[in-house]
């Protein structure tokens, strides 16, 4: 079975500064997806960025990047320029290529508590 | 365009009553799915739809819940009778399985449960 870790339960970042939230999953599937979401105390689940396994090109999404290294299974976030509404849990998760089965839902890690100081 | 719609958003009940939380996903999504979030456990998938019809249940804890996609617009999670231990943020999850096979799964705004 899949499994998606985040190693650390809380960050803090100075306002502006760049910040690296981590995460490592184990897998023996080739093709999968990785996402990161992001979860302010208004408790909205928001997707922050995607990756497709197949794709060697980190993605990025504005300030958000991802550094991914899949023989390594890491999928590190970075928030570059961080702003006081960048606060919030970010949940790292997997979801595997095929539709039908249980491959289709997403294997979430424990979560990462992210502080913006001022 | 509207998002994965959630209600209640807050439910608070007495244990041994029935409680039903419910789901509208976005229009034209075909998979639908339910996660349980506790601060002990995370994110945690409870059961998940394909066309309404239900591929993996095996996250439901245990026969005091059940859901339902009676068509593409709603769907149902109930939990009869509660236990405070049901106490958790349920989250409902919409993704549109055809097309670009990346498509994220979109979530509602989750319904906090209580159960005293």
């Amino acid at each position: 079975a899949q499994t998606v870790t985040q190693s650390q339960p809380e960050m803090s970042v100075q306002e502006a500064e760049t910040v690296t939230l981590s995460c490592t999953y184990d897998t023996s599937e080739s093709d999968y997806y990785l996402f990161w979401y992001k979860q302010p105390p208004s408790r909205q689940m928001i997707l922050v960025i995607r990756q497709e396994a197949y794709k060697q090109q980190n993605a990025t999404e504005n300030r958000f990047s991802v550094n991914f290294q899949k023989a390594a299974k890491s999928f590190s976030l970075k928030i570059s320029d961080s702003q006081l509404g960048d606060a919030a849990m970010y949940f790292c998760a997997y979801r595997g290529m095929n539709y039908g089965g249980s491959q289709g839902n997403l294997i979430f890690g424990k979560g990462t508590k992210l502080s913006v100081k001022p | 365009d509207a998002g994965v719609i959630q209600s209640p958003r807050h439910e608070v009940t007495e244990m041994g009553q029935e409680v039903t939380l419910r789901c509208k996903p976005i229009s034209g999504h075909n998979s639908l799915f339910w996660y349980r979030q506790t601060m002990m456990r995370g994110l945690e998938l409870l059961i998940y739809f394909n066309n309404n019809v239900p591929i993996d249940d095996s996250g439901m804890p245990e026969d005091r819940f059940s859901a339902k996609m009676p068509n593409a617009s709603f769907s149902t999670l109930k939990i009869q009778p509660s236990e405070p231990r049901d106490s958790a943020v349920y989250f409902c999850a919409s993704r549109d399985r055809g097309g670009d096979s990346n498509q994220p799964q979109h979530f509602g705004d989750g319904t906090r449960l209580s159960i005293l």
